[in-house]
C-alpha cells in the first residue's frame, strides 16, 4: 500500500463549486504540505502543517483552505474554484529527524480541471 | 529569497549517452539540496540529496555533487536507458525546512 494516497485521483468540476481534495498518510510524519504543479513553473507551495494545531500559508495560498484533521489527514479546500485553478495537486509529507535535513515523500496527485 | 535554476528541457537522448541537468541555486545559511524524479502519471519521488557542502548525492546510477563556490548541483549519469524518460526536479530546502523547486526539466530517452 502506498504511503501517502490522494483522493479524487482526477477530478473535473465547474466554476463556483466548492470541492475537496485530501490526502492521507501512513508514515507516521507530523508535517504535511499541499503544492499545485503547472507546467514550466514547477511546484508552488500551497499551505503546510507542522503539526495538527500548525497551519501555515504558502506562497500561493489565495483561494485555498485547509484543514488538518488528524497526523495523517490534511484536506485541502478550493472554496470557489474558478479556470486557473485547473493543476496537478500533490500532498507531500515529512518527518525532520534529529541531525538530518528534511526529505519530503510525495502522494500520486490529484488532477483537477475547472471548466 | 531562495530560488532553484535548472536548464529547459525537453532534453533528448540516445540510449546509453551521458546525462547533464544543470542546477543552480540561490540560498542564505546552508540550504540541503535535492533531485526528483517525477515519471510519467506519477508523484515525485526523491532521487538524491546532499546536505552540506562537497556531499555526493548518488542513487540508480546518477549522482550530483553540492558545490557552493558555484552554488550548483548538477545531475549526471554516465548512461541512461529509455526507463530514465521523466521529469527531473531539482529544489532545496533553506529556512523554514521548505522546499523550493525548480521548473523541473524533462527528459526523453529514445532508442
Amino acid at each position: 500500500d502506498a504511503d501517502v494516497t490522494q483522493t479524487p485521483r482526477n477530478r473535473i468540476t465547474k466554476t463556483g463549486k466548492r470541492i475537496m481534495l485530501e490526502c492521507s498518510q501512513t508514515k507516521g510524519h507530523d508535517r504535511m504540505y499541499w503544492y499545485r504543479q503547472d507546467p514550466g513553473l514547477g511546484l508552488r507551495l500551497i499551505y503546510y502543517s507542522f503539526d495538527v494545531k500548525d497551519i501555515n500559508k504558502g506562497e500561493i495560498s489565495d483561494g485555498y483552505s485547509v484543514s488538518r484533521q488528524a497526523q495523517a489527514k490534511f484536506s485541502l479546500s478550493l472554496e470557489s474554484a474558478i479556470p486557473n485553478q485547473t493543476a496537478l495537486y500533490f500532498c507531500a509529507t515529512s518527518d525532520l529527524g534529529q541531525g538530518s535535513r528534511e526529505t519530503q515523500y510525495f502522494g500520486p496527485g490529484t488532477r483537477l480541471l475547472v471548466l | 529569497g531562495d530560488s532553484v535554476t535548472q536548464m529547459e528541457g525537453p532534453v533528448t537522448l540516445s540510449e546509453e549517452a551521458f546525462l547533464t541537468i544543470n542546477c543552480t541555486y540561490t540560498a542564505t545559511g546552508y540550504p540541503s539540496l535535492f533531485w526528483y524524479v517525477q515519471y510519467p502519471g506519477e508523484g515525485l519521488q526523491l532521487l538524491l540529496k546532499a546536505t552540506k557542502a562537497d556531499d555526493k548525492g548518488s542513487n540508480k546510477g546518477f549522482e550530483a555533487t553540492y558545490r557552493k563556490e558555484t552554488t550548483s548541483f548538477h545531475l549526471e549519469k554516465g548512461s541512461v536507458q529509455v526507463s530514465d524518460s521523466a521529469v527531473y526536479f531539482c529544489a532545496l530546502t533553506g529556512g523554514g525546512n521548505k522546499l523550493t523547486f525548480g521548473t523541473g526539466t524533462q527528459l526523453k530517452v529514445e532508442l
